[in-house]
C-alpha cells in the first residue's frame, strides 16, 4: 500500500521559522510535491523535489532524502497569510507516473 | 488567462440521478486528473488521463467514470450517485509527467462541492 504521513496541525508565530515534515512509504517514487491550500480554495504548487537535497524558493525551501523516505517544507519569516494547509504528495513511477498520492495535509496556524 | 474551470461549482442532487461535472483547461496540457477531498482523508485521486483517449484509475475510482475525447476537456461522470460520494471535487491539469521530467506543476480548478441526498 501507499502511505504518506504528515502532522495534522502545527502552530507558529509570525516572523518565526517552521518546518513541516513528511514521511512516505510508496511502491515507487518519481518526485515529491508540496502544495499550499487555503481554506475553501484549490491547492497551489509550492515546490518539487526528485533528487536528494534542498530546493530554495524565496521564503520557502523543501528538502528530500530518498533513502529515508523523508521530506520537509521550511517556511521562513512567517506571515499571517501563511496560515493554510500544506499538502505533501508523491508521484509514483513507471507505468503509474500519472498517479499522485497525497498526504492528509498539515494545517498551519500562524499567530501574531 | 491560463486556467482550469469546473462546472458546476456547487450541486445538490439525489441518490441515483446521473450527473456530470465538467472540467476544461486552456493551457494545452496533456495530463488531467480528478481528485476528491474529504475531511480527515485528504486529497485522493479518482482517475487521471495522460493524453487524449488514455485514462487510468487512481486510488478511488469506484462509482465514477471519465472520458477524454479531446485534450481540453475531462468530464467526471457519476452514473448513479450515492451519499458516500458527497465531497469536494477538484480537477487538475499539467503538461506531462513524463515529458516534463516529472517537475510539471499541476494547476487545480476551483472545486465542485457535491452533496448527494
Amino acid at each position: 500500500g501507499q502511505n504518506i504521513d504528515q502532522p495534522t496541525e502545527m502552530t507558529a508565530t509570525e516572523g518565526a521559522i517552521v518546518q513541516i515534515n513528511c514521511t512516505y512509504q510508496t511502491s515507487g517514487f518519481n518526485g515529491l510535491f508540496w502544495y499550499q491550500q487555503h481554506a475553501g480554495e484549490a491547492p497551489t504548487f509550492l515546490s518539487y523535489n526528485v533528487l536528494d537535497g534542498l530546493e530554495e524558493k524565496g521564503r520557502f525551501s523543501s528538502f528530500l532524502s530518498r533513502s529515508k523516505g523523508y521530506s520537509y517544507l521550511l517556511l521562513k519569516e512567517l506571515q499571517m497569510k501563511d496560515s493554510a494547509s500544506y499538502l505533501c504528495a508523491v508521484r509514483l513511477d513507471g507505468g503509474s507516473q500519472g498517479n499522485l498520492i497525497f498526504g492528509k495535509g498539515t494545517k498551519l496556524s500562524v499567530k501574531p | 488567462e491560463a486556467q482550469v474551470t469546473q462546472n458546476p461549482r456547487y450541486l445538490i442532487t439525489v441518490t441515483g440521478k446521473k450527473l456530470t461535472v465538467t472540467c476544461s483547461q486552456n493551457m494545452n496540457h496533456e495530463y488531467m486528473s480528478w481528485y476528491r477531498q474529504d475531511p480527515g482523508l485528504g486529497l485522493r485521486q479518482i482517475y487521471y488521463s495522460m493524453n487524449v483517449e488514455v485514462t487510468d484509475k487512481g486510488d478511488v475510482p469506484e462509482g465514477y467514470k471519465v472520458s477524454r475525447k479531446e485534450k481540453r476537456n475531462f468530464p467526471l461522470i457519476l452514473e448513479s450517485p450515492s451519499p458516500n460520494q458527497t465531497s469536494l471535487y477538484f480537477c487538475a491539469s499539467s503538461l506531462s509527467p513524463i515529458l516534463a521530467g516529472g517537475s510539471d506543476t499541476q494547476y487545480f480548478g476551483p472545486g465542485t462541492r457535491l452533496t448527494v441526498l
